[in-house]
């Protein structure tokens, strides 16, 4: 069955730093994959989503890379603030979108 | 445009009784989506639609049914309650297309407690 990995469950950084989140699935060949951002008690919030012909996908402070290869995606946040902190999902799916269990990103001042 | 919008936002509910959660979306999405959060989880697909009239399950559609008579409304609803499906749930939608995104949005939540 499909299977969505979120590298750890809590990550701290320290203010300023760039934050490096990974998703990797297995049993699976998405068209695209998106990121989203969830504060507590919040439904999620779309970041950004890269097509699998895309390498990479660039949004203000954040990033994203798709490896179809290595069937893993890389979200970084750069010139990290408190304000990023919140946990970070990704998804992936064309019809049936499921959801890997997210990564709760704490930075640091 | 008030997006989705998902009732109730509470409710307490007696273990064996049933109850429907509502979701509308005034956005003329084809696409919606119906998950649960348990605490400190990700998203869970329940079940979702790819328009008026076709319905597919999700990841754990057990307990739950779905249908989906009009574009705007995507009901889940809870026969039997069991302690097991107390959660936040959540609706979604989207429009998927060469020119869209692809997103999904989502709405506030309902968190539902089965006693």
């Amino acid at each position: 069955s499909q299977k969505i990995e979120q590298n750890s469950e809590a990550l701290n950084i320290q203010e300023g730093k760039t934050a490096t989140l990974t998703c990797n699935y297995t049993n699976y060949s998405p068209a695209y994959l998106q990121w989203y951002r969830q504060d507590p008690g919040r439904g999620p919030v779309f970041l950004l989503l890269i097509r699998e012909n895309e390498k990479e996908k660039r949004k203000e402070r954040l990033k994203v890379t798709f490896d179809t290869t290595l069937k893993q995606s890389l979200f970084h946040i750069t010139a990290s603030q408190p304000a990023d902190s919140a946990t970070y999902l990704c998804a992936l799916g064309d019809d049936k979108i499921i959801f890997g269990k997210g990564t709760r990103l704490h930075i640091l001042p | 445009n008030a997006g989705v919008t998902q009732t109730p936002k509470f409710h307490i509910l007696k273990i064996g009784q049933s109850m429907t959660l509502q979701c509308t979306q005034d956005m003329n999405h084809n696409y919606m989506y119906w998950y649960r959060q348990d605490p400190g989880m990700g998203l869970k697909l329940i079940y979702y639609s790819v328009g008026a009239g076709i319905t597919d399950k999700g990841e754990v559609p057990n307990g739950y049914n779905v249908s989906r008579s009009t574009t705007e409304d995507f009901p889940l609803r809870l026969e039997l309650a069991a302690p097991s499906q107390t959660s936040v749930y959540f609706c979604a939608s989207s429009q998927p297309g060469l020119t869209n995104t692809g997103e999904l949005f989502f709405g506030e939540g309902s968190r539902l407690t089965v006693l």
